[in-house]
């Protein structure tokens, strides 16, 4: 089973700032199959970036994700106040099961 | 736009099972596959299991199996997952979510979530 081990636990950033999520996995996989949800209380996770850095439908551009091998990385170039959220990422390779990070909390300082 | 719509919070005694219910609608049922994911109070996401409507083909997490069951009624769009020998352990929001594929061997992020269903274990 492939562990993802996120970065910093909570970020805490202002409005305007940039902001980088790292996702480390426990074994090397194809970025084909990598994630970022970004979940806010009481909704379900919402899928940001497939493919390590592809936006999903309907994404704003201040999105985009990178990596690949072991570490990944999302970034989002200056933060509107919806963007505080909790952030996961998660592997869909093939070799099941699938797995996701324990999230990044980012927090308005 | 696929939309998951799910059945309501339940309450269960420690040892019963749940069944929680999906329904699809904006696609074809038949063209994608149905995950199931839960996030205890507070916690993280857990990957459960998942099928291909159109071939039922199942496939669960190993820490899931025996008490864990995913089925799909293709005539109704729907999926249902059933969690038996439940513990306090068990409660958690469980989500339904797709993925765009129907093929085994081929996976897909989640690109659509149902709102999730509470589910409560106690007595």
């Amino acid at each position: 089973e492939i562990v993802l081990t996120q970065s910093p636990g909570t970020l805490s950033l202002s409005p305007g700032e940039r902001a980088t999520l790292s996702c480390r996995a426990s074994q090397i996989f194809s970025s084909s199959y990598l994630a970022w949800y970004q979940q806010k209380p009481g909704q379900p996770p919402r899928l940001l970036i497939y493919g390590a850095s592809i936006r999903a439908t309907g994404i704003p551009d201040r999105f985009s994700g990178s990596g690949s091998g072991t570490d990944f990385t999302l970034t989002i170039s200056r933060l509107e106040p919806e963007d505080f959220a909790v952030y996961f990422c998660q592997q869909y390779d093939s070799s099941l099961p699938y797995t996701f990070g324990q999230g990044t909390k980012l927090e308005i300082k | 736009q696929v939309q998951l719509v799910q059945s309501g919070a339940e309450l269960k005694k420690p040892g019963s099972s749940v069944k929680v219910s999906c329904k699809a609608s904006g696609g074809t049922f038949t063209t994608y596959t149905i995950a199931w994911v839960r996030q205890a109070p507070g916690q993280g996401l857990e990957w459960m299991g998942r099928i291909i409507p159109i071939h039922d083909i199942t496939k669960y997490a190993q820490k899931f199996q025996g008490r864990f069951t995913i089925t799909a009624d293709k005539s109704a769009s729907t999926a249902y997952m059933e969690l038996s020998s439940l513990t306090s352990e068990d409660t958690a929001i469980y989500f339904c979510a797709r993925e765009d594929v129907m093929i085994p061997i081929e996976t897909a992020a989640f690109d659509s979530w149902g709102q999730g269903t509470m589910v409560i274990v106690s007595s």
